[in-house]
């Protein structure tokens, strides 16, 4: 596609609930990255995958948050047994290459949750 | 302390003036820096970046590294109402053989007609 396509564009949770937030990436970028935005902050980093491998996921809060990128394009960010500090919205990037220093990167429209 | 540190905001300055926006980092050994613009609502856009120390203009915007005070800026220049946005100053420490960039969290403009 033209750009980063994320889905849904919001969803809403009951608390203890699992989500799963979908990641479509631009054609041939070879890095993904997930970030975390809280209302009023910055994007916080949670994951990136390099293709299909996942290089780090230092950012993830806790072991609920799980991410994968099995053929190196789409990924999904699944939270399990959400949490209200989960409420949040996660926004998906992607970028053509690896390690240049200089490499834009692309926003999806993120996804908002809201856990209730 | 955190990576990257901005101005908490908001900032308000009227229509055709300068505006000013100010970013700090802790790790002395960062090579990259970006600006990256939000819309209410939307995803950051990149608008600058700067590799080096000095200035960098591009149209209305300027942007300025001191790696040695380890402080970027970002200078707008004939502020329009469109420019009403949150500015999000990204880094790159070169920490990791992949281009991790960490946000700080964002400075909120309003432009005033």
């Amino acid at each position: 596609g033209a750009g980063v396509s994320q889905s849904p564009r919001y969803k809403v949770a009951k608390r203890g609930q699992d989500v799963a937030l979908r990641c479509d990436p631009i054609s041939g970028h070879v890095s993904l990255f997930w970030y975390q935005q809280a209302l009023g902050q910055g994007p916080e980093f949670l994951t990136y995958f390099q293709n299909e491998a996942q290089l780090d996921k230092s950012g993830l809060p806790s072991d609920r948050f799980f991410a994968e990128r099995p053929e190196g394009s789409v990924s999904t960010l699944k939270i399990q047994r959400t949490q209200q500090e989960d409420s949040a919205v996660y926004l998906c990037a992607s970028s053509l290459t690896v390690g240049q220093g200089t490499e834009k990167l692309f926003f999806g429209s993120g996804t908002q949750l809201s856990v209730l | 302390q955190k990576e990257v540190e901005q101005n908490s905001g908001p900032l308000s300055v009227p229509e055709g003036a300068i505006a000013s926006l100010n970013c700090t980092y802790s790790d002395r050994g960062s090579q990259s820096f970006f600006w990256y613009r939000q819309y209410s609502g939307k995803s950051p856009e990149l608008i600058m970046s700067i590799y080096s120390n000095g200035d960098k203009e591009d149209g209305r915007f300027t942007a300025q590294l001191n790696k040695a005070s380890q402080y970027v800026s970002l200078l707008i220049r004939d502020s329009q109402p469109s420019d009403s946005a949150t500015y999000l100053c990204a880094v790159n420490t070169g920490k990791t053989s992949y281009d991790k960039v960490i946000f700080g969290p964002g400075t909120s403009l309003s432009v005033i007609p």
